[in-house]
């Protein structure tokens, strides 16, 4: 079964502590982002990843934090630094290169902070 | 600023009625819009993208430079259309690291 997968689909944190979210594709795509959902917001860029062992901040950066140390996988962490981290969270990838900019996306992390 | 702005968080409409989700954009260079649809429990998916210039489920979208818009209609609604709509943006072309800018969305409600 091809295209990204993100897991868990829902996940519970205290206070105080940090969680990984995994996403995973196997598309061979090069590109990779994450986005942050929140009702009336849309959807918001916090890193993405042109290239292995390379990434960039997006809008709202503060409290994540990333790495790229395969094709295939871009896990986001949320630490404790994050002031507001109760969102849906949706991983995308995309071919780098060529004109095309579409994005594809993965099912989604929904994070609840007790 | 480079900027996607979906006026209406809420669009009701019934049956067989025709429907318009209004987007418009801020961007100084040559955009890149497109159409996302999020069904109900499904993972975003494009709908439609202006390069391509083609009608999807019915659907259809022109970019109006002048205006800055591009908003998406359908003559006659049906109940399946309903879910969350989200119109973005980028930047035409690679150099940009391929980011999307998304507009706050639109939820469409197709009454019976």
């Amino acid at each position: 079964d091809g295209g990204i997968t993100q897991s868990p689909k829902y996940l519970f944190r205290k206070e105080g502590q940090n969680v990984t979210l995994s996403c995973e594709q196997n598309l061979n795509h090069d590109a990779m982002y994450w986005y942050r959902q929140d009702p009336g917001q849309g959807l918001r860029l916090i890193y993405y990843s042109q290239i292995v062992n390379d990434f960039q901040k997006g809008d709202i950066a503060e409290g994540y934090s990333v790495s790229r140390e395969k094709k295939e996988s871009f896990p986001l962490t949320v630490t404790s630094a994050q002031k507001n981290p109760t969102a849906f969270y949706l991983c995308a990838s995309r071919p780098r290169g060529g004109w095309d900019n579409e994005q594809f996306f993965g099912p989604g992390t929904r994070l609840t902070v007790l | 600023a480079q900027r996607v702005t979906q006026p209406e968080k809420l669009l009701s409409v019934f049956k067989g009625a025709p429907v318009e989700l209004k987007c418009n954009y801020s961007y100084s260079g040559s955009p890149e819009l497109f159409w996302y649809v999020q069904y109900s429990r499904q993972r975003l998916q494009l709908l439609l993208r202006h390069i391509s210039r083609e009608s999807i489920k019915g659907f259809t979208a022109d970019l109006n430079k002048g205006e800055t818009s591009f908003h998406l209609k359908k003559p006659f609604a049906q109940e399946e259309d309903s879910a969350m709509y989200y119109c973005a943006l980028s930047g035409l072309g690679n150099n940009q690291g391929g980011k999307l800018i998304f507009g706050q969305g639109t939820e469409l409600s197709v009454k019976p």
